[in-house]
C-alpha cells in the first residue's frame, strides 16, 4: 500500500445527486492532489492544495468542488454531474509542492447515470 | 504545446520475454521524467525517476533511458513476469515559476501471458 487511502472505492450516482470523495494520506506529507483519469486519456490534474491552501485550479467546472481541512485530508465535493464526469478519481499525496513523488491513493471509480 | 506519446498503445508478450515500451515528448522546460506502473483497480506507482544529466536508471527488471536530446525515452522490461501486465505511463514535468508541473501520457497497455 503506498499510504493513500480513497472512500468510496466505486461510487454510482444520479445527475441531480450530491456526494463527497475522500483521500487521507498518512505520510506527512504537505501537498496533496486531484486527478481525474479517463478511460484512453491520460491522467487530467485537477487540484493541488500545499500546506492546505488551493494551489492549483486546472480550469475545472464549479461542479467540483475541492476541500483540504488540514494536511493530511483531501475531499471532493460532486453535485449536478454529468454522465461524462463517469472516471476513476485518484487523489496523490507528495512531500512537498514541488511535484516531488508523488504516492497515488486506489482511487474512486465514478459512474454518473 | 507540452504532449507526452507513449508507444505502443498496448502489447502483448509471452511471460519471459523482454520488452521496451516508447515516449516522446515536447515538454519544455524539461525537469524530470517519470515512469509509473498501474495496476488494474490501483494507483499509479513510480518506477524509475530521470533528471537531465542522467541517461539511465534501473529498477529491478526496469529499466529506463533518457536522449533528452531527442526527447525521448524507454522502457525497457526483462525477463518479464505476469505480475508485470499493468499500463505503464510516462510523465515528463516542466519547471514553472518554482513547481514542476507533469504531463502524463495515455499509457502503454501491457499483457503478459503464460
Amino acid at each position: 500500500e503506498t499510504g493513500v487511502t480513497q472512500t468510496p472505492r466505486h461510487l454510482v450516482m444520479g445527475m441531480t445527486n450530491k456526494k463527497s470523495l475522500k483521500c487521507e494520506q498518512h505520510l506527512g506529507h504537505n501537498a496533496m492532489y486531484w486527478y481525474k483519469q479517463s478511460a484512453k486519456k491520460p491522467l487530467e490534474l485537477m487540484f493541488v492544495y500545499n500546506f492546505k491552501e488551493q494551489t492549483e485550479n486546472n480550469s475545472v467546472p464549479s461542479r467540483f468542488s475541492p476541500e483540504c481541512p488540514n494536511s493530511s485530508h483531501l475531499f471532493l465535493h460532486l453535485h449536478t454531474l454529468q454522465p461524462e464526469d463517469s472516471a476513476l478519481y485518484l487523489c496523490a499525496s507528495s512531500p512537498q509542492e514541488v511535484y516531488n513523488e508523488q504516492f497515488f491513493g486506489p482511487g474512486t471509480r465514478l459512474t454518473v447515470l | 504545446k507540452n504532449q507526452v506519446e507513449q508507444s505502443p498503445q498496448s502489447l502483448i508478450i509471452l511471460e519471459g520475454k523482454n520488452c521496451t515500451l516508447q515516449c516522446n515528448y515536447t515538454v519544455s522546460p524539461f525537469s524530470n521524467l517519470r515512469w509509473y506502473k498501474q495496476d488494474t483497480g490501483r494507483g499509479p506507482v513510480s518506477l524509475t525517476i530521470m533528471t537531465f544529466s542522467e541517461n539511465t536508471k534501473s529498477n529491478g527488471r526496469y529499466t529506463a533511458t533518457l536522449d533528452a536530446d531527442t526527447k525521448q525515452s524507454s522502457l525497457h522490461i526483462t525477463a518479464s513476469q505476469l505480475s508485470d501486465s499493468a499500463s505503464y505511463i510516462c510523465v515528463v514535468s516542466r519547471a514553472s515559476g518554482g513547481s514542476y508541473i507533469p504531463t502524463f501520457g495515455r499509457g502503454t497497455s501491457l499483457i503478459v501471458h503464460p
